[in-house]
C-alpha cells in the first residue's frame, strides 16, 4: 500500500513565506512522479494549483510555486494572503494510477 | 473551458450499488483526455477512486478495484461510476475530475456530491 505524506498543519504570517512537502513511501520523489497540487476550502471542491511538478494553470496566483526538494514534491507560497488559509493536498502517479497525500491544513495567523 | 456536473442519488443502502454520473460541458470526451473520480469521506482527505481515459482504457484504486467499474458515454457526452457492494465507510462527497494527461489528470472539478451509504 503506497502511502503519499504531507505534514499535518502548518502556520504562517501574512506576507510571509512558507513550503509545504509531499513524500513518498517508495523512495524519492521524482519528476516522473508527475506532483499535482490542489487547494481546498471549506465547503468547495478542490482547486487544482500545480501540475507535472512546477507547471501553473492559467488560473493559479503567482505567488504559488512548485517544486522538487530533498527528495519530495514541495509547493512554496511566497507573500502569503490571508485567503491562502486552506487545505492542500499533493497527488503523485504510480504508474498506472495516482495517490493523494493526507493533506496539510494550511493556517494564515 | 471543462466544465462538469455530478449526478444520481444521495442516498444508498448498504449491500447496493452507488451509481453516479458525470455530464461534461464545453469539452467532447471522445476528443481526449482523462475522465476520474475522487471521494472524500466527511472530515477526511481526498482518495483517488479511478480514471478511464477517452479510448476506455481504465485505471483503479488497486483497494477499491474489485468493486468499481468506470465507463464513459460518448453520445450523451456522461462519463459513469459504480461501486458495489457499498458500506457504511463509502458514504463521502464524490467529485468528478478531467485532465489533459498523466502528468494533469485533475485540472478541472465537478462540485461534488454527497452520498450517504445507510439503511
Amino acid at each position: 500500500q503506497t502511502v503519499v505524506t504531507q505534514e499535518p498543519s502548518l502556520t504562517v504570517s501574512p506576507g510571509g513565506t512558507v513550503t509545504l512537502t509531499c513524500a513518498s513511501s517508495t523512495g524519492a520523489v521524482t519528476s516522473g512522479y508527475y506532483p499535482n497540487w490542489f487547494q481546498q476550502k471549506p465547503g468547495q471542491a478542490p482547486r487544482a494549483l500545480i501540475y507535472s511538478t512546477s507547471n501553473k494553470h492559467s488560473w493559479t496566483p503567482a505567488r504559488f510555486s512548485g517544486s522538487l526538494l530533498g527528495g519530495k514534491a514541495a509547493l512554496t507560497l511566497s507573500g502569503v494572503q490571508p485567503e491562502d488559509e486552506a487545505e492542500y493536498y499533493c497527488l503523485l502517479y504510480y504508474g498506472g494510477g495516482w495517490v493523494f497525500g493526507g493533506g496539510t491544513k494550511l493556517t494564515v495567523l | 473551458q471543462v466544465q462538469l456536473q455530478e449526478s444520481g442519488p444521495g442516498l444508498v443502502k448498504p449491500s447496493e450499488t452507488l451509481s453516479l454520473t458525470c455530464t461534461v460541458s464545453g469539452y467532447s470526451i471522445s476528443s481526449g483526455y482523462y475522465w476520474g473520480w475522487i471521494r472524500q469521506p466527511p472530515g477526511k482527505g481526498l482518495e483517488w477512486i479511478g480514471s478511464i481515459f477517452h479510448s476506455g482504457s481504465t485505471y483503479y484504486n488497486p483497494s477499491l478495484k474489485s468493486r468499481v467499474t468506470l465507463s464513459v458515454d460518448t453520445s450523451k457526452n456522461q462519463f459513469s461510476l459504480r461501486l458495489s457492494s457499498v458500506t457504511a465507510a463509502d458514504t463521502a462527497v464524490y467529485y468528478c475530475a478531467s485532465g489533459s494527461s498523466t502528468s494533469c489528470p485533475t485540472a478541472y472539478w465537478g462540485q461534488g456530491t454527497l452520498v450517504t451509504v445507510s439503511s
